[in-house]
């Protein structure tokens, strides 16, 4: 049972314009949501957070929007540049772990 | 900068050997995690760890077992490599996981194991 869900596994975008990443999930008691990004052979980093106290958060071109009542919350990159493109993974801490989505391959075209 | 160090980035077995897949932290972290990466299928989560010999089955621990001697490291080992163990093999940890407090968690860079 997938509590957290990437459900476009790669998005191709033209240089310059917004790439916008979604992720839904099952659980009402998650009320914190992280994004990542993994470039290949290389671990995933942290890219941005949002508490479940907001519905915005902001870090430079990187925007997180949380819809609580849809359970959906989504990342927005503006404007989107080729150095973006990799594999982005949205996770909620459960407990003492964390769950990730399936992610989302991002390719950004020059 | 929190560092995760895992011990090698790649490593080929050979099928029925014993697997060690070394990960040390340099932040005093109370949480490390043993994930593996396939395509389509994420992140899944193989075992973790809250403190010092305690540890927990995460999604997929069949096959696997960990170890935590220390705080600063966790090992994830395979008892007897298979082809399906095939997979990039992620190392993490963080300051806290559990609500009310919550803190990301820092990845290694991965080790890319092949069981031939």
């Amino acid at each position: 049972d997938q509590q957290v869900k990437q459900n476009s596994p790669s998005l191709s975008v033209q240089e310059g314009r917004i790439s916008i990443l979604n992720c839904d999930y099952t659980n009402s008691m998650f009320d914190y949501f992280l994004w990542y990004k993994k470039y290949p052979a290389e671990g995933p980093t942290f890219l941005i957070s949002i508490s479940s106290i907001k519905d915005k958060n902001e870090d430079g071109r990187f925007t997180v929007f949380l819809n609580k009542s849809a359970k959906h919350l989504s990342l927005h990159i503006v404007p989107s540049q080729p150095g973006d493109s990799a594999v982005y993974f949205c996770a909620a801490p459960a407990g003492d772990k964390y769950i990730f989505g399936t992610g989302t391959r991002l390719k950004v075209l020059a | 900068d929190v560092k995760v160090t895992q011990s090698s980035r790649y490593l080929v077995k050979r099928t029925g050997e014993k697997v060690f897949l070394e990960c040390v932290q340099d932040m005093d972290h109370e949480n490390m995690f043993w994930y593996r990466q396939d395509p389509g299928l994420g992140l899944r989560l193989i075992y973790f760890s809250y403190d010092v010999k305690m540890k927990e089955k995460g999604d997929i621990p069949e096959g696997y077992s960990v170890s935590r001697e220390k705080k600063e490291r966790f090992s994830l080992i395979l008892e007897s490599a298979s082809t399906n163990q095939t997979s990039m093999y992620l190392c993490a940890s963080s300051l806290y996981a559990r609500a009310p407090i919550h803190t990301e968690a820092f990845f290694g860079q991965g080790t890319r194991l092949t069981v031939v």
